[in-house]
């Protein structure tokens, strides 16, 4: 499995765009791109997941480059409510399921 | 849909004492996968099934771990015996349509004293 990077935290302010990058170099040709949001005391929560170029749900949008060693999750217009913990996760969508490894994610924190 | 149940939601006993974990899944569903969650390792897989079937219990800790899958809506994470090192807050997740969407249950919270 690849093997992803991200910053271990954030900060912003409400209304804000963040964005946050994850590092995958090793991604294999049949991986697929995955946020989660994790709140406190909840389980995470799956945001969004791409292949190539653009993925935009009511939620965020990824951004994939050609070469796909990189994505960047990005929040338009943050809230309060937008503070969480973030993972990127790289794996192939096998029919029999896989394994995930949940790195230990980015902490965004958003002021007021 | 109630989504993943999971309980108990919070579970306290004693080091040596059998803990059972259950999970209902949201129904047609097909994956099942058992997190544990602690502060110092982060999340971390123990175990998934697909059709009910175990396809990778490599996440288990040690033998005193097992997790069974008797059928497709339900599933159980024994612990047998506890020990204060498994305190922690274990998730229960099902996999959805999409082919990496899982879904996650709002965890049990175990403390092992």
């Amino acid at each position: 499995l690849a093997k992803t990077t991200q910053p271990i935290s954030m900060d912003s302010y409400e209304g804000q765009e963040v964005n946050i990058t994850c590092s995958h170099n090793n991604i294999a040709t049949n991986d697929y791109i995955t946020w989660y949001q994790q709140f406190p005391s909840q389980g995470p929560r799956f945001i969004i997941q791409g292949y190539k170029t653009k993925v935009t749900n009511e939620v965020a949008s990824l951004f994939i480059p050609a070469d796909r060693k990189s994505s960047t999750l990005s929040l338009p217009r943050v809230s309060l409510s937008d503070t969480a913990v973030y993972y990127c996760l790289v794996a192939p969508p096998e029919e029999g399921g896989f394994k995930t490894i949940f790195g230990a994610g980015t902490r965004l924190f958003v002021k007021a | 849909d109630a989504g993943v149940i999971q309980s108990p939601r919070h579970e306290v006993t004693e080091m040596g004492q059998e803990v059972t974990l259950r999970c209902k899944p949201i129904s047609g569903h097909n994956s099942l996968f058992w997190y544990r969650q602690t502060m110092m390792r982060g999340l971390e897989l123990l175990i998934y099934f697909n059709n009910n079937v175990p396809i990778d219990d490599s996440g288990m800790p040690e033998d005193r771990f097992s997790a069974k899958m008797p059928n497709a809506s339900f599933s159980t994470l024994k612990i047998q015996p506890s020990e204060p090192r498994d305190s922690a807050v274990y998730f229960c997740a099902s996999r959805g349509w999409q082919p990496n969407e899982q879904f996650f249950g709002p965890g049990t919270r175990l403390t092992v004293l």
